[in-house]
């Protein structure tokens, strides 16, 4: 069945530091990709996303990489500050299908200083 | 431009009670979604409207949920009687048009079931 799993449930780097969260999605029907932060006390908020025709796309700070040969999605987030402390979450859809997000468990990053 | 916003921010009820949650999305935003996630698990999906319709409620856990989106702005999510599975973080999120596009979340509710 559909399924998104992360690599690492929890991750620390120090301030500074680049960081890269990792994910795994299963349906390769999927066409649609999207990174969410969540921050203790509120509900996921839209980073980054990307669709199946490529294979990176950048933002303010943050990177998405999308392998569709191994089924592999990747945030790196630049200089990491203490703000990026967060759960973050990937998630999955197919854009022609149900427009529901299929979201992996999420990883917590940790930004020490 | 205000966000989704949700309400109660929590609540805490005894096993066999009512709680109602409720929604409201971004103005003019004809898709509504609702999504939990319970202690250690994903957040998933529950069911999605569009305007006053149910376009899918195929994550809807059994029939002690009940959803409603009359007028198609604001949701309600009931949950009658509640049992102690059901404590976990309800969210909301809201998106523009009929193709796929970027959901916005609100903050949760957080419901605890004793």
């Amino acid at each position: 069945g559909e399924s998104v799993g992360l690599h690492l449930p929890t991750l620390s780097v120090q301030e500074g530091d680049n960081s890269i969260i990792n994910c795994a999605y299963s349906n390769s029907a999927s066409d649609y990709f999207i990174w969410y932060k969540q921050e203790s006390g509120k509900g996921p908020q839209f980073i980054i996303d990307i669709r199946s025709n490529m294979d990176k796309r950048q933002g303010q700070r943050v990177t998405v990489l999308l392998n569709k040969t191994v089924k592999h999605l990747s945030l790196q987030i630049a200089a990491t500050q203490p703000g990026d402390s967060a759960v973050y979450f990937c998630a999955e859809n197919i854009i022609q299908g149900a427009q529901k997000l299929v979201f992996g468990q999420g990883t917590r990053l940790t930004i020490n200083p | 431009e205000a966000g989704v916003t949700q309400f109660p921010s929590h609540s805490v009820i005894e096993k066999g009670q009512t709680v109602t949650l409720r929604c409201d999305p971004i103005s003019g935003h004809d898709n509504l979604y609702w999504y939990r996630r319970v202690m250690g698990k994903e957040i998933k999906f529950l069911l999605h409207f569009v305007k006053e319709s149910k376009q899918d409620e195929s994550g809807m856990p059994n029939n002690r949920f009940l959803a409603e989106r009359t007028g198609g702005t604001y949701s309600t999510l009931k949950v009658q009687p509640a049992e102690l599975e059901d404590s976990g973080v309800y969210f909301c999120a809201s998106s523009p048009g009929l193709v796929f596009e970027t959901q916005y979340f609100g903050p949760g509710t957080r419901l605890l079931v004793l």
